[in-house]
């Protein structure tokens, strides 16, 4: 069975610097790893995910993560954060190969970008 | 391409009713699933069905939760004699898994927002 511990549940920080978004996952299989963002009274919107191959991967919105196999974990970066940027991040992980069987999910952490 | 869409976006119900909610996932998806967001809590998987077969039904939270997508297409998720407890978002999920392309990313609706009196 997979989990995944978002490290931070809030990350207060002012517009245009850099933020980081903690994630650690366990699993003893192979994984894909997603952030998704949620924006209020929306449903998740894929930010970028890892499957295989360089472990820097690129998404919308200037995110970037980078996975590490040793540290089993998936960090959410940007260097300069925008006021629109706040919002509800969640790390998620699932099985590789199954098409997305019971993705599981950490508990989010709420970016608050402060002008 | 339309997006996943859920009816109703907010429900208020008392406690005792039965409740039930419908989405429409995107077209040329074969897999779909119900999600729970509790309040300052990620998703939880409940149910997935692919085409009409439901291949996993056990974290549903009780046997007043039943879920159909009948002909593989919309699905409708059942919450009988609600209780206080059972409020929460319900998220729906599409996601198209063919032979070469698995990679699991989900397309979220807007969720619908029930709350129980």
């Amino acid at each position: 069975a997979q989990s995944v511990t978002q490290l931070d549940s809030q990350v207060p920080v002012f517009e245009e610097a850099p933020v980081e978004l903690r994630c650690n996952y366990s699993s003893s299989v192979s994984v894909y790893l997603f952030w998704y963002v949620q924006y209020p009274n929306q449903g998740l919107q894929l930010l970028l995910k890892y499957l295989s191959g360089s472990t820097l991967v690129k998404g919308i919105n200037g995110f970037e993560a980078e996975f590490n196999k040793s540290q089993t974990s998936f960090h959410l970066r940007k260097p300069s954060v925008h006021i629109s940027d706040t919002a509800e991040y969640f790390c998620a992980v699932t099985e590789a190969n199954t098409g997305g069987f019971k993705t599981i999910f950490g508990a989010g952490t709420r970016l608050f970008v402060k002008a | 391409d339309t997006g996943v869409s859920q009816d109703p976006r907010h429900k208020i119900t008392k406690r005792g009713q039965n409740v039930t909610f419908r989405c429409d996932p995107i077209s040329e998806h074969n897999r779909l699933y119900w999600y729970r967001q509790t309040l300052g809590q990620g998703p939880e998987f409940l149910t997935y069905f692919q085409n009409e077969a439901q291949l996993e039904k056990s974290r549903l939270l009780s046997d007043r939760f039943s879920a159909e997508r009948p002909k593989g297409s919309f699905s409708t998720l059942e919450i009988q004699r609600t209780e206080q407890g059972d409020s929460a978002m319900y998220l729906c999920a599409s996601s198209r898994l063919l032979a070469g392309d698995a990679t699991g990313e989900l397309f979220f609706g807007e969720g619908s927002r029930l709350t129980v009196l």
